[in-house]
């Protein structure tokens, strides 16, 4: 079965610079959610969209900024890199939130930012 | 804000033993809890998810209850093997983001 790809799968930035990320996620979902995981950590919640649209926003710096396409793949440009950006990042993607139940959330692989 | 625990941090258990992972929340309108295995530096398999309605779910060796109204789910692994090995995390869904809890290392030892 199709899963959720993002990429890269790596990524080395210097600090200050810019990164994007990308996630495509499987045929038929029309949600995407982006979570940070830093080592040792567990995964928070950045953003999500729904058909788009911003559906909700977690902890995500001002730095960062994403969006959603008409094809729904996702992407997520991070800008002004600081060492503490270096994370794991996913991507998941679901069936819409509709009449208030929620469907199983799919991660993909992640991304790993490491910022020098 | 939504606050989940996990009991305990870590857990070591000989081959061939059930035990329990435990996760609880704060805030109980939640709409399901979805529980995920994660193998180092990889990424998140979901094992299980439980709807608000729904008491339990089970797949294969693994069962997850829910209590609401209590705020506690709990996974149930039958039949331990080494290759379960892992960190297991437990996420609320109160609404678009899922709330995870810091995780259980597991190691089950031949």
């Amino acid at each position: 079965a199709a899963g959720v790809i993002q990429s890269p799968r790596h990524l080395i930035k210097e600090k200050r610079e810019t990164a994007t990320l990308k996630c495509y996620p499987i045929p038929r979902h029309d949600t995407v959610y982006w979570y940070q995981q830093g080592p040792g950590q567990d995964p928070q919640f950045l953003i999500s969209f729904y058909e788009k649209m911003q559906s909700d926003k977690g902890s995500i710096p001002d730095r960062f900024s994403a969006q959603q396409f008409s094809d729904y793949h996702s992407e997520l440009n991070m800008s002004s890199l600081e060492l503490g950006d270096s994370a794991l990042y996913f991507c998941a993607s679901s069936l819409s939130f509709f009449g208030g139940a929620a469907d199983t959330q799919y991660f993909g692989p992640g991304t790993r930012l490491t910022v020098l | 804000k939504q606050e989940v625990t996990q009991i305990p941090a870590a857990l070591s258990v000989p081959e061939g033993e059930n035990l329990v992972l435990n996760c609880s929340f704060t805030d109980s309108a939640i709409y399901n809890l979805q529980w995920f295995r994660q193998d180092p530096g990889k990424g998140l398999t979901s094992l299980l998810l439980i709807q608000s309605s729904q008491r339990e779910q089970t797949s294969g060796r693994l069962n997850a209850s829910l209590d609401k109204s209590s705020g506690r789910s709990t996974l149930y692994i039958a039949a331990s093997q080494p290759g379960d090995s892992a960190t297991y995390l437990c996420a609320a869904n109160s609404g678009y983001a899922l709330n995870f809890g810091k995780g259980t290392s597991l190691l089950v030892t031949p």
